[in-house]
């Protein structure tokens, strides 16, 4: 089945230790979304790549970047992990015309 | 800015009965979605209905069926024969079309629980 999967689905870094999370696609979608979601809280967009086009909110924390070397994956790395930055980590993707975002599992990421 | 706002935290439901979530949101905007998400417990988040703006027929699918005021900016969702698989967050979402993209704004949720 076509599907988004997120690897690995759990990770434990270490304080200021650089850590990446993975996301691939079969669904062959040109825009890959990445959220943070704390806990019992909703999504928030960190960026979003049109194709090869990057995206960034402007809260986004600088600690924060992706990479996309293709249509199918994309990466998120989190240069110096704070402990504020446990949370699920949401990949999504969608193409138009309808707007729907197709989910993965989610990475969630414990510091310490 | 585009704000979505889910006045219910909790709801709980017997099994088999009707639940209404409630959703407002504001914007200026005239051409948008809406969209309702499910995220069951540890289990990733998925599509319940969507509503585009420019539709006055309310959305349905299945058990689900949506209650679309665009005048009022309201977007509630009924779940009919409510079922214990229902048990997750939902989560209302907006989003503006820019283009291909569009980044979805979402509500603070509504955990909904089906009791047997």
């Amino acid at each position: 089945d076509a599907m988004v999967i997120q690897n690995p689905r759990y990770q434990v870094t270490q304080f200021g230790k650089p850590v990446t999370l993975s996301c691939s696609q079969t669904l062959n979608h040109n825009v890959m979304y990445w959220y943070q979601q704390k806990s019992s809280q909703a999504p928030k967009l960190l960026f979003h790549y049109y194709d090869k086009d990057f995206n960034n909110e402007a809260d986004t924390p600088d600690n924060f970047q992706s990479r996309r070397p293709n249509t199918s994956f994309c990466f998120l790395d989190i240069r110096s992990p704070g402990l504020g930055d446990a949370a699920m980590y949401l990949c999504a993707t969608s193409t138009g015309p309808t707007y729907e975002q197709y989910f993965g599992p989610g990475t969630r990421l414990t510091v310490t | 800015a585009q704000t979505v706002t889910q006045s219910q935290p909790e709801m709980s439901v017997q099994e088999a009965e009707t639940v209404t979530l409630s959703c407002t949101y504001d914007t200026s905007e005239n051409n948008y979605y809406l969209f309702w998400y499910k995220q069951p417990p540890s289990r990733q988040m998925i599509l319940v209905i969507r509503q585009e703006a420019y539709k006055q027929q309310n959305a349905t699918e299945n058990r689900f069926s949506v209650n679309f005021q665009k005048a009022a900016k309201s977007f509630s969702l009924k779940i009919s024969d409510s079922q214990l698989g229902d048990t997750a967050m939902y989560f209302c979402a907006f989003m503006k079309p820019e283009g291909n993209t569009g980044k979805l704004i979402f509500g603070q949720g509504t955990t909904l629980q089906v009791k047997p």
